[in-house]
C-alpha cells in the first residue's frame, strides 16, 4: 500500500529564514510525485512534479527535490505570503490515483 | 488560465437531509476526481472518472454517496442522507487523462457542515 508522511506538522519562520519540509514516501514503483500549497479554505494549488530520484525544479523562492526514498521542499528566504499548508503526493506504477500526505502548515511571520 | 470550477462554495444542511455538489472540470481533460478532506488531513479520493464511466469507487460509501458524469463533461456529487461525520471540504479535480505522472487541477472546493 502506498503510504506518504510529511514533517514537520507545523513550521514557524521569521521572513527570511530558511527552512526545508520534508515528504518521506513508500510506493509500489514511482510515476510521480507531486507538490501542492494550500490556502485556508481553498483547493490545493499545483506547484511541481517530480519524476526521479536526482531531479530537482524551482520555483521563485521555492525547490523541489527527490531520492529514492524521500522528496524535500526548500523554501529560501520566505516571505509572509508563503504561509499555506504545503501538500505532498504520489502516484505509484499500480495505480492512477493520488496518494495524498497529511501536509505541513507553514507560518512565516513578518 | 483554465479552472476547474465548483458550486456551491459553502453548504450547511441538517443529517439526514439530501445534499449535492456540482464539478466543472477543465476544457478538454477526461479525468475528473472528487476527493474529501477531512481538516488537518491530506484529500482522500471518493470517487474517479475517466470521459463518463466510474474508473475507481472503491472509497466511496455508496449507501449514501452517488456520483455521475453522464456527457462526460461537468459532474455532480450526492449525499442521501447527510450524516454529522460528513462534514468536511469536498474537492474536484481534473487531469488531462490520468496517465502517468499526470498533474492533477483542483477547484476551490465546496465546505460542507451538516448540523
Amino acid at each position: 500500500e502506498d503510504q506518504v508522511t510529511q514533517s514537520p506538522e507545523a513550521l514557524r519562520l521569521q521572513e527570511g529564514e530558511s527552512s526545508s519540509l520534508n515528504c518521506s514516501y513508500t510506493v509500489s514503483g514511482l510515476r510521480g510525485l507531486f507538490w501542492y500549497r494550500q490556502d485556508p479554505g481553498k483547493g490545493p494549488e499545483f506547484l511541481f512534479t517530480l519524476y526521479s530520484a536526482g531531479e530537482e525544479k524551482e520555483k521563485e523562492r521555492l525547490k523541489a527535490t527527490l531520492t529514492k526514498k524521500e522528496s524535500f521542499l526548500h523554501i529560501t528566504a520566505p516571505k509572509p505570503e508563503d504561509s499555506a499548508t504545503y501538500l505532498c503526493a504520489v502516484q505509484g506504477n499500480y495505480g492512477q490515483n493520488f496518494v495524498f500526505g497529511p501536509g505541513t502548515r507553514l507560518s512565516v511571520l513578518p | 488560465e483554465a479552472e476547474v470550477a465548483q458550486s456551491p462554495r459553502y453548504k450547511i444542511t441538517e443529517k439526514s437531509q439530501a445534499v449535492a455538489f456540482w464539478c466543472d472540470p477543465i476544457s478538454g481533460h477526461a479525468t475528473l476526481y472528487w476527493y474529501r478532506q477531512i481538516l488537518g488531513q491530506g484529500p482522500e479520493l471518493l470517487v474517479q472518472f475517466q470521459d463518463e464511466s466510474v474508473v475507481d469507487d472503491s472509497q466511496l460509501p455508496k449507501d449514501r454517496f452517488s456520483a455521475e458524469r453522464l456527457k462526460g463533461v461537468d459532474s455532480t456529487l450526492k449525499i442521501q442522507p447527510a450524516e454529522l461525520g460528513d462534514s468536511a471540504m469536498y474537492l474536484c479535480a481534473s487531469s488531462t487523462r490520468g496517465g502517468r505522472g499526470d498533474t492533477q487541477y483542483f477547484g476551490p472546493g465546496t465546505r460542507l457542515t451538516v448540523l
